[in-house]
C-alpha cells in the first residue's frame, strides 16, 4: 500500500514548456484534489475531483488543466509554465472529500519555472 | 465569502502549553480540521471538530465553538518535534471535496 504517490519529485521548466504532474493512490479514494504551496500562502486549492470523469476547480484553477479517467490517477497539466507557478504541487485523497476525513498527501512536487 | 484566520508564528519552549487559534468564516459549515506540517514534507491530519467542545488526541486537543466561528488546537507538553507549521481546514460553502486551508501558524519550540 503506496498511499498517495507523485512524480516527478523536482522538476525544472523553462517559460513556455508544458508538463504534466501526475498523481496516484491505491486506496480507492474517490476524492483527489492538487494544492500549491507558496511561502506565506499557505495550501491553496487548484482543482479537485469528487470520482471518476467528475472535476472541478478551486481557488487558483487558471493555468492548469486536470482530468479523471480512472479512480487511481488525477494528472496535473501545464500547459504553458509561467514563473508565477513555481511552487510546490501536493496532491491529496480521501474517502469522499468530507472535511472530517483524513486527507493523505502526497510527498510533494518542487517545480522551478525559468 | 470564507476565509480562515491563523497566526503567522508562535513560539515557545519545550515542556510549555502552546495554543493555536483558528478563525473562519464560511457558508454551510461542516466541521473544522487540522493539519501538521513539517519543514520539506507533506501535511498530515491530526484532528476534527464539528461539534463545540474540545476533542482530545494524547498531547494534542481541538476546540471548537461554531458560535463564534473559532477553533484552536491545543499542545501539551511540547517538544522539539513539535516545531512544525499548523493549518486549520473547512469546506468552503459546505460544497464536499472544495476543502481550503488557512495560510498556517508556523510554532517554534524553543530549549
Amino acid at each position: 500500500n503506496a498511499g498517495v504517490t507523485q512524480t516527478p519529485k523536482f522538476q525544472v521548466l523553462k517559460t513556455g514548456q508544458s508538463m504534466t504532474l501526475q498523481c496516484a493512490q491505491d486506496m480507492n479514494h474517490e476524492y483527489m484534489s492538487w494544492y500549491r504551496q507558496d511561502p506565506g500562502m499557505g495550501l491553496r486549492l487548484i482543482h479537485y475531483s469528487v470520482g471518476a470523469g467528475i472535476t472541478d476547480q478551486g481557488e487558483v484553477p487558471n493555468g492548469y488543466n486536470v482530468s479523471r479517467s480512472t479512480t487511481e490517477d488525477f494528472p496535473l497539466r501545464l500547459l504553458s509554465a509561467a514563473p508565477s507557478q513555481t511552487s510546490v504541487y501536493f496532491c491529496a485523497s480521501s474517502a469522499t472529500g468530507g472535511v472530517q476525513e483524513t486527507q493523505y498527501f502526497g510527498p510533494g512536487t518542487r517545480l522551478l519555472v525559468l | 465569502g470564507q476565509s480562515l484566520e491563523q497566526p503567522s508564528e508562535v513560539t515557545a519552549v519545550e515542556g510549555a502549553i502552546v495554543q493555536i487559534n483558528c478563525t473562519y468564516q464560511t457558508s454551510g459549515f461542516y466541521g473544522l480540521s487540522w493539519y501538521q506540517q513539517h519543514d520539506g514534507g507533506a501535511p498530515t491530519f491530526l484532528s476534527y471538530n464539528a461539534l463545540d467542545g474540545l476533542e482530545e488526541t494524547g498531547r494534542f486537543s481541538s476546540f471548537l465553538s461554531r458560535s463564534d466561528s473559532y477553533g484552536y488546537l491545543l499542545l501539551q507538553e511540547l517538544q522539539m518535534k513539535d516545531s512544525a507549521s499548523y493549518f486549520c481546514a473547512v469546506l468552503y460553502g459546505g460544497s464536499q471535496g472544495n476543502l481550503i486551508f488557512g495560510k498556517g501558524t508556523k510554532l517554534s519550540v524553543k530549549p
